[in-house]
């Protein structure tokens, strides 16, 4: 158990341009969440997945953004004609419930850190 | 509409002095608390957590109160290590509800400084 990847930890793009980050979640990890942190704020959730389901988006997500997590295991997150607000951190996180009681601890990773010129 | 505050941006203490990092919140919904550790480039680090059904919970060195009647939960690190210096978040979660999801709301941050 390596915890949670991601990749990049570093994208540079111009305006306009699709980026997409991939995040490999701790192996046994049911439920896996994208947040995003910009500088001087705590992160904020973006969407949310059970298995493969996408259950929940934030009004965050605009519709140049979109998430995938097929088969259960690895996401996506692509970014589609990036806007130089949408410079930030993009985090993703994984966690674990068998009985969906809730009071989860989520682990994240170290993040992709998203420049557009 | 911050529904966790940290509203202390920075703390700077001695090594081996008490640091307290406080955390106000809004929702009454909230039943379960945690607080995370970041550094520079890295994601946040779990540190510690609190059910609404408890008002203290202890792991080593570091302690979270929390008061449901004044919304105001806190962070005690004893003794402050300069390893400890970096940005503590609050965060805080309702409780699941379903095929809904499990969100943290996040504070701001309050950067710890531990001074050797």
């Amino acid at each position: 158990d390596t915890g949670v990847s991601q990749d990049p930890r570093h994208k540079i793009t111009k305006r306009g341009q699709n980026v997409t980050f991939r995040c490999d979640p701790i192996s046994e990890h049911n439920r896996l969440y994208w947040y995003r942190q910009t500088l001087g704020q705590g992160p904020e959730f973006l969407t949310y997945f059970q298995n493969e389901a996408q259950l929940e988006k934030s009004r965050l997500l605009s519709d140049r953004f979109s998430a995938e997590r097929p088969k259960g295991s690895f996401s996506t997150l692509e970014i589609q004609r990036t806007e130089q607000g949408d410079s930030a951190m993009y985090l993703c996180a994984s966690s674990y419930t068998g009985t969906g009681e809730g009071n989860e601890k989520l682990f994240f990773g170290s993040g992709t850190q998203l420049s557009v010129l | 509409d911050q529904q966790v505050k940290q509203n202390s941006p920075s703390l700077s203490v001695q090594e081996g002095r008490i640091s307290i990092l406080n955390c106000d919140y809004t929702n009454s919904m909230f039943d379960y608390f945690l607080w995370y550790k970041k550094y520079p480039a890295e994601g946040p680090t779990f540190l510690i957590s609190i059910s609404s059904i408890k008002d203290k919970n202890e792991d080593g060195r570091f302690t979270v109160f929390l008061n449901k009647s004044a919304k105001h939960l806190s962070l005690h690190i004893v003794p402050s290590q300069p390893g400890d210096s970096a940005v503590y978040f609050c965060a805080a979660s309702a409780p699941y509800s379903g095929a809904g999801s499990y969100q943290l709301t996040f504070g701001k941050g309050t950067k710890l400084s531990v001074i050797p």
